[in-house]
Protein backbone atom coordinates (compact mmCIF):
# COMPACT_ATOMS: atom_id res chain seq x y z
CA UNK A 1 0.00 0.00 0.00
CA UNK A 2 2.19 2.84 -1.53
CA UNK A 3 -0.63 5.61 -0.50
CA UNK A 4 0.40 8.43 -2.86
CA UNK A 5 2.92 8.45 -5.01
CA UNK A 6 4.15 11.08 -7.53
CA UNK A 7 6.93 11.06 -10.52
CA UNK A 8 8.79 12.47 -11.02
CA UNK A 9 10.70 13.57 -8.24
CA UNK A 10 12.28 16.76 -9.84
CA UNK A 11 12.76 17.70 -12.85
CA UNK A 12 14.26 20.89 -15.10
CA UNK A 13 12.46 22.40 -17.96
CA UNK A 14 13.57 24.44 -20.64
CA UNK A 15 11.34 27.53 -21.46
CA UNK A 16 8.71 26.25 -23.33
CA UNK A 17 8.81 22.66 -22.52
CA UNK A 18 6.47 20.37 -22.13
CA UNK A 19 6.10 17.30 -19.33
CA UNK A 20 3.75 15.84 -17.59
CA UNK A 21 3.54 15.31 -13.55
CA UNK A 22 1.69 11.68 -12.57
CA UNK A 23 -0.21 11.33 -9.82
CA UNK A 24 -1.26 7.78 -8.38
CA UNK A 25 -3.44 6.65 -5.63
CA UNK A 26 -4.19 3.27 -4.04
CA UNK A 27 -7.08 3.94 -1.33
CA UNK A 28 -9.43 4.07 -4.24
CA UNK A 29 -10.38 7.76 -3.67
CA UNK A 30 -12.63 9.89 -5.44
CA UNK A 31 -11.46 13.28 -5.11
CA UNK A 32 -8.01 14.13 -6.69
CA UNK A 33 -6.02 17.34 -5.64
CA UNK A 34 -2.87 19.32 -7.67
CA UNK A 35 -1.52 21.91 -5.93
CA UNK A 36 1.33 24.14 -5.92
CA UNK A 37 3.60 25.43 -2.87
CA UNK A 38 5.34 28.85 -3.10
CA UNK A 39 7.55 30.41 -0.24
CA UNK A 40 5.02 32.76 1.37
CA UNK A 41 1.99 31.61 -0.88
CA UNK A 42 1.20 28.10 1.39
CA UNK A 43 -0.67 26.00 -1.02
CA UNK A 44 -2.46 26.66 -3.66
CA UNK A 45 -5.41 24.53 -5.77
CA UNK A 46 -4.38 24.30 -9.90
CA UNK A 47 -6.94 21.38 -10.18
CA UNK A 48 -9.11 18.94 -8.72
CA UNK A 49 -11.07 16.16 -9.99
CA UNK A 50 -14.24 14.68 -8.20
CA UNK A 51 -13.98 11.45 -10.24
CA UNK A 52 -12.92 9.15 -13.09
CA UNK A 53 -13.59 11.53 -16.19
CA UNK A 54 -13.98 14.58 -14.36
CA UNK A 55 -11.26 17.61 -13.35
CA UNK A 56 -12.21 20.98 -12.50
CA UNK A 57 -10.50 24.32 -12.18
CA UNK A 58 -8.72 26.21 -8.81
CA UNK A 59 -7.11 28.81 -8.20
CA UNK A 60 -4.24 28.90 -9.91
CA UNK A 61 -5.18 26.97 -13.28
CA UNK A 62 -3.78 28.73 -15.70
CA UNK A 63 -0.94 27.16 -18.01
CA UNK A 64 -2.39 24.11 -16.68
CA UNK A 65 -4.00 20.80 -17.95
CA UNK A 66 -5.08 17.94 -16.07
CA UNK A 67 -6.67 14.35 -17.48
CA UNK A 68 -8.14 11.75 -14.76
CA UNK A 69 -8.45 8.47 -17.44
CA UNK A 70 -8.31 6.27 -14.57
CA UNK A 71 -9.78 6.62 -11.09
CA UNK A 72 -6.19 5.82 -9.30
CA UNK A 73 -4.62 8.62 -11.95
CA UNK A 74 -4.29 12.02 -11.81
CA UNK A 75 -2.08 13.88 -14.42
CA UNK A 76 -1.12 17.39 -14.37
CA UNK A 77 0.53 19.10 -17.64
CA UNK A 78 2.60 22.05 -18.73
CA UNK A 79 2.21 22.50 -22.37
CA UNK A 80 4.90 25.36 -22.85
CA UNK A 81 6.55 25.91 -19.61
CA UNK A 82 7.06 29.49 -18.03
CA UNK A 83 9.77 30.31 -14.99
CA UNK A 84 7.02 31.42 -13.06
CA UNK A 85 5.55 27.45 -13.09
CA UNK A 86 9.10 27.13 -11.01
CA UNK A 87 7.51 25.19 -7.97
CA UNK A 88 7.38 22.40 -5.49
CA UNK A 89 3.63 20.59 -7.06
CA UNK A 90 1.77 17.99 -4.64
CA UNK A 91 -0.98 16.17 -5.47
CA UNK A 92 -3.53 15.26 -2.74
CA UNK A 93 -5.74 12.16 -2.56
CA UNK A 94 -9.85 11.88 -0.93
CA UNK A 95 -11.28 14.69 0.79
CA UNK A 96 -9.02 13.84 3.89
CA UNK A 97 -6.35 15.25 1.66
CA UNK A 98 -3.53 12.75 1.71
CA UNK A 99 -0.48 14.02 0.15
CA UNK A 100 2.19 12.71 -2.34
CA UNK A 101 5.89 13.47 -1.48
CA UNK A 102 6.02 16.86 -3.94
CA UNK A 103 7.56 16.99 -6.76
CA UNK A 104 10.12 19.97 -7.48
CA UNK A 105 10.09 21.28 -11.18
CA UNK A 106 12.56 24.28 -12.15
CA UNK A 107 11.90 25.83 -15.34
CA UNK A 108 14.28 28.00 -16.49
CA UNK B 1 -7.94 37.55 -1.51
CA UNK B 2 -6.27 35.27 1.49
CA UNK B 3 -9.38 33.82 3.25
CA UNK B 4 -7.13 31.72 5.20
CA UNK B 5 -4.30 33.75 7.33
CA UNK B 6 -1.41 32.33 9.48
CA UNK B 7 0.54 35.52 10.57
CA UNK B 8 3.56 34.25 12.02
CA UNK B 9 5.73 32.75 9.58
CA UNK B 10 7.58 31.68 12.05
CA UNK B 11 7.84 30.26 15.91
CA UNK B 12 10.21 29.21 18.75
CA UNK B 13 9.62 27.53 21.82
CA UNK B 14 11.70 25.65 24.47
CA UNK B 15 11.17 21.72 24.30
CA UNK B 16 8.57 20.67 27.14
CA UNK B 17 7.18 24.25 26.78
CA UNK B 18 3.64 25.20 24.89
CA UNK B 19 3.62 25.74 21.49
CA UNK B 20 0.62 27.75 20.45
CA UNK B 21 -0.09 28.27 16.24
CA UNK B 22 -2.73 30.69 15.29
CA UNK B 23 -4.72 30.71 12.72
CA UNK B 24 -7.38 33.36 11.19
CA UNK B 25 -9.94 33.16 8.41
CA UNK B 26 -12.59 35.20 6.92
CA UNK B 27 -15.18 32.97 5.38
CA UNK B 28 -17.76 32.02 7.93
CA UNK B 29 -19.05 29.38 5.35
CA UNK B 30 -15.62 27.29 6.54
CA UNK B 31 -17.30 24.76 8.96
CA UNK B 32 -14.36 22.24 9.08
CA UNK B 33 -10.73 22.97 9.93
CA UNK B 34 -7.62 21.05 9.63
CA UNK B 35 -3.84 21.24 10.71
CA UNK B 36 -1.24 19.14 8.45
CA UNK B 37 2.33 19.26 9.40
CA UNK B 38 5.29 19.47 6.87
CA UNK B 39 8.80 18.44 7.22
CA UNK B 40 11.14 19.06 4.67
CA UNK B 41 11.04 17.26 1.07
CA UNK B 42 8.13 16.10 2.65
CA UNK B 43 4.51 15.85 1.70
CA UNK B 44 1.97 17.96 4.10
CA UNK B 45 0.69 14.93 6.63
CA UNK B 46 -2.70 15.23 8.25
CA UNK B 47 -2.50 15.84 11.94
CA UNK B 48 -5.53 16.49 13.27
CA UNK B 49 -9.19 18.15 12.46
CA UNK B 50 -12.11 19.99 13.88
CA UNK B 51 -15.81 20.77 12.80
CA UNK B 52 -17.82 23.98 13.52
CA UNK B 53 -19.85 22.40 15.91
CA UNK B 54 -16.80 22.11 18.42
CA UNK B 55 -14.74 24.57 19.91
CA UNK B 56 -11.88 21.99 20.91
CA UNK B 57 -10.46 18.63 19.88
CA UNK B 58 -7.77 16.97 21.44
CA UNK B 59 -5.50 14.31 20.55
CA UNK B 60 -2.77 13.39 22.69
CA UNK B 61 -0.20 16.52 22.85
CA UNK B 62 -2.22 18.18 20.46
CA UNK B 63 -5.31 20.16 20.65
CA UNK B 64 -7.05 22.10 18.15
CA UNK B 65 -9.68 25.18 19.97
CA UNK B 66 -11.92 27.26 17.61
CA UNK B 67 -13.33 30.17 18.37
CA UNK B 68 -16.27 31.01 15.38
CA UNK B 69 -17.31 34.23 16.37
CA UNK B 70 -13.46 35.42 16.08
CA UNK B 71 -13.05 33.61 13.43
CA UNK B 72 -10.20 32.17 14.92
CA UNK B 73 -8.48 29.06 15.56
CA UNK B 74 -5.27 27.38 17.00
CA UNK B 75 -2.92 24.26 17.63
CA UNK B 76 -1.48 23.65 20.50
CA UNK B 77 0.99 21.47 21.52
CA UNK B 78 2.11 20.47 24.76
CA UNK B 79 4.64 19.49 25.67
CA UNK B 80 6.65 20.42 22.63
CA UNK B 81 9.44 17.96 21.16
CA UNK B 82 12.63 18.55 18.90
CA UNK B 83 10.27 16.39 16.36
CA UNK B 84 7.39 18.68 16.29
CA UNK B 85 9.89 21.42 14.16
CA UNK B 86 8.44 21.44 10.91
CA UNK B 87 5.97 23.80 9.20
CA UNK B 88 2.35 23.72 10.09
CA UNK B 89 -0.36 24.65 7.75
CA UNK B 90 -4.09 25.01 9.06
CA UNK B 91 -6.52 24.65 6.73
CA UNK B 92 -10.13 24.82 6.04
CA UNK B 93 -13.44 23.68 4.25
CA UNK B 94 -16.09 25.04 2.91
CA UNK B 95 -19.06 21.90 2.57
CA UNK B 96 -21.10 21.26 0.17
CA UNK B 97 -20.18 21.04 -3.54
CA UNK B 98 -16.96 18.98 -3.78
CA UNK B 99 -15.80 21.00 -0.34
CA UNK B 100 -13.01 22.95 -1.45
CA UNK B 101 -9.85 23.04 1.29
CA UNK B 102 -8.21 26.31 1.31
CA UNK B 103 -4.47 26.83 3.17
CA UNK B 104 -3.11 29.21 5.06
CA UNK B 105 0.86 29.77 4.12
CA UNK B 106 2.53 27.90 6.94
CA UNK B 107 4.61 28.52 9.96
CA UNK B 108 7.27 27.09 10.77
CA UNK B 109 8.23 25.97 14.47
CA UNK B 110 11.61 25.32 15.58
CA UNK B 111 11.42 23.54 19.37
CA UNK B 112 14.82 24.15 21.21
CA UNK B 113 16.07 21.20 23.02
Amino acid sequence: NAGVTQTPKFRVLKTGQSMTLLCAQDMNHEYMYWYRQDPGMGLRLIHYSVGEGTTAKGEVPDGYNVSRLKKQNFLLGLESAAPSQTSVYFCASGRAQYFGPGTRLLVL
Amino acid sequence: DQQVKQNSPSLSVQEGRISILNCDYTNSMFDYFLWYKKYPAEGPTFLISISSIKDKNEDGRFTVFLNKSAKHLSLHIVPSQPGDSAVYFCAAIQSGGYQKVTFGTGTKLQVIP
